[in-house]
């Protein structure tokens, strides 16, 4: 099984600053995918990022990288220049090649400051 | 969310009461998920379903029954409901275990029980 987690209290960001949200995991599988989605106050959850554990390159996604730290197991966010609409919560989650279950962490609050 | 609906997006039940949470998809989806999502908790997996007539438990199973007849449809039921089972429930598909980042989820279901 894969454990998901995300510890930060909620975040603060300047617009236009970059930011990281931290993630860590936890699996004895060397096939897994981790994820990074969005939440807004309106309650849908928005794919943001994408990682596997094969891929050699660290995701990006226009304004969104992955940092890939398999030692480590880490798999932060960074969002360079914020911008207000990204204030919502995020979630990490992920799943591994031996099961089929997708793990979320329980998410952190981002909120972007003009 | 094109692709995945959940009927209904808002329910108040009363305590004792039971109901069923739709989740259809017309993707041809494998994998089906049911979470709940409680502040601070994040996203808890309620029950998964692999495939066509198959479900496994996740981490938060007590208290509801899942079934999955028809493949494009994964029901959600609470036989007898409680004030704990207040939450916002999400749907997910994936295709299959290899299709990495394709993941769909619901609108939500606002659950509320008195």
């Amino acid at each position: 099984a894969q454990k998901i987690t995300q510890t930060q209290p909620g975040m603060f960001v300047q617009e236009k600053e970059a930011v990281t949200l931290d993630c860590t995991y936890d699996t004895s599988d060397q096939s897994y995918g981790l994820f990074w989605y969005k939440q807004p106050s309106s309650g849908e959850m928005i794919f943001l990022i994408y990682q596997g554990s094969y891929d050699e390159q660290n995701a990006t996604e226009g304004r969104y990288s992955l940092n890939f730290q398999k030692a480590r197991k880490s798999a932060n966010l960074v969002i360079s220049a914020s911008q207000l609409g990204d204030s919502a919560m995020y979630f990490c989650a992920g799943f591994t090649g031996a099961n089929s279950k997708l793990t979320f962490g329980k998410g952190i609050t981002l909120s972007v400051r003009p | 969310n094109a692709g995945v609906t959940q009927t209904p997006k808002f329910r108040v039940l009363k305590t004792g009461q039971s109901m069923t949470l739709l989740c259809a998809q017309d993707m041809n989806h494998e994998y089906m998920y049911w979470y709940r999502q409680d502040p601070g908790m994040g996203l808890r997996l309620i029950h998964y379903s692999v495939g066509e007539g198959t479900t496994a438990k996740g981490e938060v199973p007590d208290g509801y029954n899942v079934s999955r007849l028809k493949k494009q449809n994964f029901l959600l039921g609470l036989e007898s409901a409680a004030p704990s089972q207040t939450s916002v429930y999400f749907c997910a598909s994936r295709l299959d275990r290899s299709s990495g980042n394709t993941i769909y989820f619901g609108e939500g279901s606002w659950l509320t029980v008195v």
